[in-house]
């Protein structure tokens, strides 16, 4: 079983639409979750982190944890094409003080004006 | 806003030799990482390092990885003996607690 696992896409949304982005992660003892937005060529950017379950808003962008199925998501409202990257799940496994991330792969965006 | 800085943003190398890659991770952070991707494929952890010594390392970080930090701001990846499969884009990120990560731009390495 893959240890953070995401829909590699291509997720394409409209200008304007909401996009969700989703992930499940195994080890049921993770502790803390993260977004990433990579674009083409380009270093992840930190976009949300979340440690609790429920919602949590900054702007365009709420996390969702649901940490009894194991899932994470992101939704993006009004999207516009400067969004369109690839959206990184990370997770810090649990134990230790290192805050080590495991990523997934990825889903790419592409937000059609 | 502070930002982690990586040298050289792009090396090129030979099979077999040596390469160094720099990072200055922000300045009030503690914790220190190398990530790398290959092209393609996912963010891999490499390294931790805290209070100057590794804190953890991945499968891949075998005896050919090292790490330092030899001043209070540099924070440096050696390969010793490069490999074709070593041919990536490294990160070097660093955080200050919670495991929100930041992460420099990134170095890309070419083995050939």
């Amino acid at each position: 079983q893959k240890e953070v696992e995401q829909n590699s896409g291509p997720l394409s949304v409209p200008e304007g639409a909401i996009a969700s982005l989703n992930c499940t992660y195994s080890d049921r003892g993770s502790q803390s979750f993260f977004w990433y937005r990579q674009y083409s060529g380009k270093s992840p950017e930190l976009i949300m982190s979340i440690y609790s379950n429920g919602d949590k808003e900054d702007g365009r962008f709420t996390a969702q944890l649901n940490k009894a199925s194991q899932y994470v998501s992101l939704l993006i409202r009004d999207s516009q094409p400067s969004d369109s990257a690839t959206y990184l799940c990370a997770v810090n496994k649990s134990g230790g003080s290192n805050y080590k991330l495991t990523f997934g792969k990825g889903t790419l965006l592409t937000v059609n004006p | 806003e502070p930002e982690v800085t990586q040298t050289p943003s792009h090396q090129v190398t030979q099979m077999g030799q040596e390469v160094i890659l720099r990072c200055v991770p922000i300045s009030n952070h503690l914790y220190f990482y190398w990530y790398r991707q290959i092209l393609g494929q996912k963010v891999e952890f490499l390294v931790s390092f805290y209070n100057n010594e590794i804190s953890e390392k991945s499968e891949i970080f075998d005896d050919q990885f090292s790490v330092e930090r030899p001043d209070g701001s540099n924070f440096t990846l050696k390969i010793r003996s490069t490999k074709l499969e070593d041919s990536a884009m490294y990160f070097c990120a660093s955080s200050r607690s919670a495991g929100e990560l930041f992460f420099g731009e990134g170095s890309r390495l070419t083995v050939l």
